[in-house]
C-alpha cells in the first residue's frame, strides 16, 4: 500500500541554521512522483518541487535542496540559512502512476519554526 | 481565474445540519480534488473529478459526503447532517489532465468548517 511518513511533527530552528525535513515512502509502483509542498500561515498550499522515480539527480533551487534516494525510499529537504519567512507546515506527497489520477497521498506533515 | 476559488472562507454550523462547499478551479483544468486537513493532520483525499468521466470517490469518509461537478468547471462539496468531526479545513484542488500522474495540483485556501 501506499503511504508517506514524516516522522518529524514539529522543528524549531534559529535564523540562518540549516534543516533538514525527512520524508519516507512506500509504494509497489515503479513509476512514481514524489513532491514537496509549503503551507505558510495563510493557509494555501505552495508547490516546491516534484521529482520523478526515474531521476535520482539531487537538486538545489537556492536555498532550497533535495535529496532523493530510491534505496532508503526517502525525499529529504534542506533548507540551508532558515530565515523567519520559512516557517510553515511542510508536506511532503507521492502520486502513483498507477493510479490514474494524479491524485497526491500526503504525509502529516512537519511544521517548521525559524526563530529570529 | 487565476487561482482556485473556494467559498465560504469559514463556515459556522450546528450539528445536524446540511453545508455546501464550493470550489471554483483554474480555468482550463480539467482536473478538480477535495481534500480534508483536521487540526494537526495531514491531507485526507475526498474525491477526484475529471472530465466527463465518473468521479474517484474513494475516499468519501461516509455516505453524508457527497459531491458533484456541473459543466466540468465548479465543484459543489456537500455535507448532509454534519457532526462535530466533520470539523476540518477542505481543500480543493485543480491541475491540467493528470495522465500519469506527474501534474502538479494548484490548492485553494481552503474553506474551514466548524461544526458546534
Amino acid at each position: 500500500a501506499q503511504k508517506v511518513t514524516q516522522a518529524q511533527t514539529e522543528i524549531s530552528v534559529v535564523e540562518k541554521e540549516d534543516v533538514t525535513l525527512d520524508c519516507v515512502y512506500e509504494t509497489r509502483d515503479t513509476t512514481y512522483y514524489l513532491f514537496w509542498y509549503k503551507q505558510p500561515p495563510s493557509g494555501e498550499l505552495v508547490f516546491l518541487i516534484r521529482r520523478n522515480s526515474f531521476d535520482e539527480q539531487n537538486e538545489i533551487s537556492g536555498r532550497y535542496s533535495w535529496n532523493f534516494q530510491k534505496s532508503t525510499s526517502s525525499f529529504n529537504f534542506t533548507i540551508t540559512a532558515s530565515q523567519v519567512v520559512d516557517s510553515a507546515v511542510y508536506f511532503c506527497a507521492l502520486s502513483e502512476f498507477a493510479s490514474n489520477t494524479g491524485k497526491l497521498i500526503f504525509g502529516q506533515g512537519t511544521t517548521l519554526q525559524v526563530k529570529p | 481565474g487565476a487561482g482556485v476559488s473556494q467559498s465560504p472562507s469559514n463556515k459556522v454550523t450546528e450539528k445536524g445540519k446540511d453545508v455546501e462547499l464550493r470550489c471554483d478551479p483554474i480555468s482550463g483544468h480539467t482536473a478538480l480534488y477535495w481534500y480534508r486537513q483536521s487540526l494537526g493532520q495531514g491531507l485526507e483525499f475526498l474525491i477526484y473529478f475529471q472530465g466527463n468521466s465518473a468521479p474517484d470517490k474513494s475516499g468519501l469518509p461516509s455516505d453524508r459526503f457527497s459531491a458533484e461537478r456541473t459543466g466540468g468547471s465548479v465543484s459543489t462539496l456537500t455535507i448532509q447532517r454534519t457532526q462535530q468531526e466533520d470539523s476540518a479545513v477542505y481543500l480543493c484542488a485543480s491541475s491540467l489532465q493528470p495522465s500519469s500522474g506527474a501534474n502538479v495540483l494548484t490548492f485553494g485556501a481552503g474553506s474551514r468548517l466548524t461544526v458546534l
